[in-house]
C-alpha cells in the first residue's frame, strides 16, 4: 500500500458540532503531518507527528486537536469551528522523522471541510 | 519579501510545447528542492526531488537547480492536456527542521 488516504472527502459542519478527520498510511513511515489549504494557496502546515509524538504545533487555535493513535493513523477533531475556517484539510506522511534530510512528504487527497 | 517567489500565472500554452515553470528564493541555505502537482481539488503530488544544485530528469520532466543564482526551474517536454495543473515548488533545510518553505505554486493550462 503506498498511499495516504482520508476520510471523509467532504464535511459540512456547523459551528456548535464536534467533528473529526482520519488519516491513514500503511507504508511504515515515521512523521506524519496535517496541513490546511485555503484556494489558490501553498498548504499550511498545522501540526506534525514524528514517531507518534507531536513535534510541532504552528500556534493553530485549539478549536483544532490533533492525535495520532498509532504508527499509520492521525486524527483532526474539530471543536465550535469558525466559518473562515473552511478549507481543503491536507494529511501528509514521510519515511524518515521530522528533521531528516530528503524526506519527502506523501500527500493524501485532502477533506474538503466548509463550516457554516 | 516572501522566502520563496513564483508567479501564480495562469501559464497558458498549447499541447505540445516546452513549458518552463520557475521559483527564486531568497535563503541561500536551502538544499532540498521539489516539485508538486496538484489538480484541482486534490491533493499535492510531489514530482522531484532534487538535493543542491544540478539537473535531474524524469521521463518528460527535467527539473534544475542554480544555487548561486537562487533559482529553481521544471521543464515539462511535449506537454499534454493532462499536465494541466497547479505547479507547486518547495525547498528546506536543516534550519528549517526540515519543514517545507512553498511557493505559491503557478497555474499551468495546456490548450488542446
Amino acid at each position: 500500500d503506498t498511499e495516504v488516504t482520508q476520510t471523509p472527502k467532504h464535511l459540512v459542519m456547523g459551528m456548535t458540532n464536534k467533528k473529526s478527520l482520519k488519516c491513514e498510511q500503511h507504508m511504515g513511515h515515521r512523521a506524519m503531518y496535517w496541513y490546511k489549504q485555503k484556494a489558490k494557496k501553498p498548504p499550511e502546515l498545522m501540526f506534525v507527528y514524528s514517531y507518534e509524538k507531536l513535534s510541532i504545533n504552528e500556534s493553530v487555535p485549539s478549536r483544532f486537536s490533533p492525535e495520532c493513535p498509532n504508527s499509520s493513523l492521525l486524527n483532526l477533531h474539530l471543536h465550535a469551528l469558525q466559518p473562515e475556517d473552511s478549507a481543503l484539510y491536507l494529511c501528509a506522511s514521510s519515511p524518515g522523522p521530522l528533521a531528516w534530510p530528503y524526506n519527502e512528504q506523501f500527500f493524501g487527497p485532502g477533506t474538503r471541510l466548509t463550516v457554516l | 519579501q516572501k522566502e520563496v517567489e513564483q508567479d501564480p500565472g495562469p501559464l497558458s500554452v498549447p499541447e505540445g510545447a516546452i513549458v518552463s515553470l520557475n521559483c527564486t528564493y531568497s535563503n541561500s541555505a536551502f538544499q532540498y528542492f521539489m516539485w508538486y502537482r496538484q489538480y484541482s481539488r486534490k491533493g499535492p503530488e510531489l514530482l522531484m526531488y532534487t538535493y543542491s544544485s544540478g539537473n535531474k530528469e524524469d521521463g518528460r520532466f527535467t527539473a534544475q537547480v542554480d544555487k548561486s543564482s537562487k533559482y529553481i526551474s521544471l521543464f515539462i517536454r511535449d506537454s499534454q492536456p493532462s499536465d494541466s495543473a497547479t505547479y507547486l515548488c518547495a525547498m528546506t533545510n536543516m534550519d528549517s527542521n526540515y519543514q517545507l518553505i512553498w511557493g505559491a505554486g503557478t497555474k499551468l493550462i495546456i490548450k488542446p
